[in-house]
């Protein structure tokens, strides 16, 4: 059984400030997962990845298949970035999220 | 407009009666996902479907059952035999086994 593990569990920032995310699993994978919850509950998918990077606006995604570790980067972070980042090995076993609020 | 949808949005069930949750896709995806979500425990895989009429248990199938008949629909039926059904309840469909996942907006199912 694949462990994910995230961290920090929980992030304060302020406003323009450069975000990381960090997704560490202890079993190889086809592909990482990277979501997006805000309060309510929606779920968006922001990146699936399984190998390199991939960028999308101020988000960044990399991962590293020999450490099997990921990070999710936001740039010029802003207030509507304030949610709960999940990341998930093969789309089946998640971490617990990262609650993530940028003050303006 | 494609999408994924679950209803009703929030149930209310007596304890020892089962419920199923219903989740549609009009997206043509071939699989499908059940996921429970308690607070501080993250996403936890209840049962998932990669093709119509086959499923397999997740981590928690425990008091859960599913069918996967139509490839539009996954309901999840929450038994009585589930010792804590109080949750919120996510339902996905992706287009094959591992790729990027479409989530439902969820039910929250409360048991009085």
């Amino acid at each position: 059984k694949n462990e994910v593990e995230q961290s920090p569990q929980n992030l304060t920032a302020q406003e323009g400030e450069f975000i990381t995310i960090n997704c560490s699993y202890s079993v190889g994978i086809s592909a990482l997962h990277w979501l997006q919850q805000h309060p309510g509950g929606g779920i968006v998918s922001l990146f699936m990845l399984s190998s390199g990077k991939k960028k999308h606006g101020r988000l960044i995604a990399t991962i590293n298949i020999q450490e099997k570790h990921s990070s999710l980067h936001i740039t010029a972070s802003h207030p509507r970035d304030s949610a709960v980042y999940i990341c998930g090995a093969d789309g089946l076993t998640f971490g617990k999220g990262t609650h993530l609020i940028i003050q303006p | 407009d494609g999408g994924i949808t679950q209803s009703p949005k929030y149930l209310f069930r007596k304890e020892g009666q089962n419920v199923t949750l219903s989740c549609e896709q009009n997206l043509n995806h071939d699989a499908m996902y059940w996921y429970r979500q308690d607070p501080g425990q993250g996403l936890r895989l209840i049962y998932y479907s990669q093709i119509v009429n086959d499923f397999q248990k997740g981590d928690i199938a425990e008091g859960y059952s599913v069918s996967r008949e139509k490839k539009e629909s996954f309901p999840l039926t929450v038994t009585s035999a589930q010792k804590n059904p109080t949750a919120f309840y996510l339902c996905a469909s992706s287009i094959g086994a591992y790729n990027e996942q479409f989530f439902g907006p969820g039910t929250r199912l409360t048991v009085l």
